[in-house]
């Protein structure tokens, strides 16, 4: 079964770290660009960052450069997003999802989300 | 950045309805647009992609028509399932835009 389990997430304080997981399992996980999104409380879904199959290739959101990195362990078919001084308008439900190197560049598979709450 | 705009943000149907969401870039996407339903709770499913191409499982209730800058998801005749939020994407530049939802009620 093709999914990705989403995990890290938890409440941290403003200026805070935290690394988020999604694993991936029942597809060959380097054929696929690997992205997050991101949902605040209430509100529309936001992209955030990409990474091509290699890791050789990254791209973020405007919002989010210079504090979050994403990468990926194609040995662990595990893809990362590194989230650092976390303020609150970070805290929303955190999604993986996977689109096929040379494919019609949609989100096919999502994770189920983890959650990340920025509060003091 | 592609801005994607949605119209309208919410609407309010009756099982049977025929309903039309549209989506429009701020510069041409070509075909690279794609449909997502979310329901409360869940992660987004994705529906059509590339302006017209059904996935597989999806009711052929659901369809997608347009390209360059202008597009339309269509639900032929919505049913009880179908009640949740729907978002277009687009795919040809990074960084990739989401539109800001269009909320279907009862």
């Amino acid at each position: 079964e093709v999914q990705l389990v989403e995990s890290g997430g938890g409440l941290v304080q403003p200026g805070g770290s935290l690394r988020l997981s999604c694993a991936a399992s029942g597809f060959t996980f380097s054929n696929y660009w690997m992205h997050w999104v991101r949902q605040a409380p209430g509100k529309g879904l936001v992209w955030v960052s990409r990474i091509n199959g290699d890791g050789s290739a990254t791209h973020y959101a405007d919002s989010v450069k210079g504090r979050l990195t994403i990468s990926r362990d194609n040995t662990q078919n595990t893809l990362y997003l590194q989230v650092n001084s976390l303020r609150a308008e970070d805290t929303a439900v955190y999604y993986c999802a996977r689109v096929l190197v040379g494919g019609t560049r949609d989100m096919d598979v999502w994770g189920q989300g983890t959650t990340v709450t920025v509060s003091s | 950045d592609i801005q994607m705009t949605q119209s309208p943000s919410s609407l309010s149907a009756s099982v049977g309805d025929r309903v039309t969401i549209t989506c429009r870039a701020s510069q041409t996407i070509t075909s690279y647009l794609n449909w997502y339903q979310q329901k409360p709770g869940k992660a987004p499913k994705l529906l059509i992609s590339t302006a017209s191409s059904v996935q597989g499982g999806v009711p052929s209730r659901f369809s997608g028509s347009g390209s360059g800058t202008d597009f339309t998801l269509t639900i032929s005749s919505l049913q009880p399932e179908d009640f949740a939020t729907y978002y277009c994407q687009q795919s040809y530049s990074p960084p990739w835009t989401f539109g800001q939802g269009t909320k279907v009620e009862i």
